[in-house]
């Protein structure tokens, strides 16, 4: 059974620029959520996605955004890059019926920002 | 709101020696509590969950923990440490109203000496 598979593993991008992260969640999974790891903040929640529907939305600002397809599988963007934005960036797929207590999470997208 | 605190950022263990990592939570109601495990370059590996009943749970790896209400806490435990489990674990908590996400700690990274 394949995993959580997040394209790309790892990015560099100029500050200013916008990007554009993959997350093909467990076949079966119909909720996807997105968390950003960085080493003085830890694990911070940005958005869960589920039937192609945001469901619950973190605290970050409009720059970052994300949508699912019908197939699940669910993208998340950022835009006008800041230095700040470089992190690992995690997601997540859970069965129905198990919101986050079913996580099985992607192996994540190291973004650099310079 | 809910929030997690590991007290210990760095712990450093020799092989064969106990193991307890400690996690404090808050929160209003019965919490579901998790612990997970990650390597580097990797994503968050379920190592245990509770949710009711016995408060001490098994999980994968040989980990065990304890959840403990009148002190709010839900410390990881393992009898001897194994080189391979040098990695970092993070705690977290979930509501058991709907479909929230979790709330991490912002982890406590283990290494392990011969």
């Amino acid at each position: 059974k394949a995993g959580v598979t997040q394209t790309p593993r790892y990015l560099i991008k100029t500050r200013g620029q916008q990007v554009t992260l993959s997350c093909s969640p467990i076949s079966g999974h119909r909720s996807v959520s997105w968390y950003q790891q960085t080493p003085g903040q830890g694990l911070q929640f940005l958005f869960e996605y589920f039937s192609e529907t945001q469901r619950n939305k973190g605290n970050f600002p409009g720059r970052f955004s994300g949508r699912q397809f019908s197939n699940s599988r669910s993208e998340m963007n950022v835009s006008t890059l800041e230095l700040g934005d470089s992190a690992l960036y995690l997601c997540a797929s859970s069965p129905p019926a198990t919101g986050p207590y079913g996580y099985t999470f992607g192996s994540g997208t190291r973004l650099t920002v310079v | 709101a809910q929030s997690v605190t590991q007290p210990d950022i760095h712990i450093t263990v020799s092989e064969g020696a106990s193991l307890e990592l400690r996690c404090n939570y808050s929160y209003g109601a019965t919490p579901y509590l998790f612990w997970y495990v990650q390597s580097p370059g990797q994503g968050l590996q379920l190592l245990l969950k509770y949710f009711s009943g016995d408060t001490l749970v098994q999980g994968i790896k040989g980990f065990e923990a304890e959840f403990k209400r009148s002190q709010s806490s839900f410390n990881l435990r393992k009898p001897s440490v194994h080189w391979s489990d040098a990695a970092e674990y993070f705690c977290a908590v979930g509501s058991n109203s709907g479909n929230t996400p979790l709330v991490f700690g912002k982890g406590t990274r283990l290494s392990v000496i011969a």
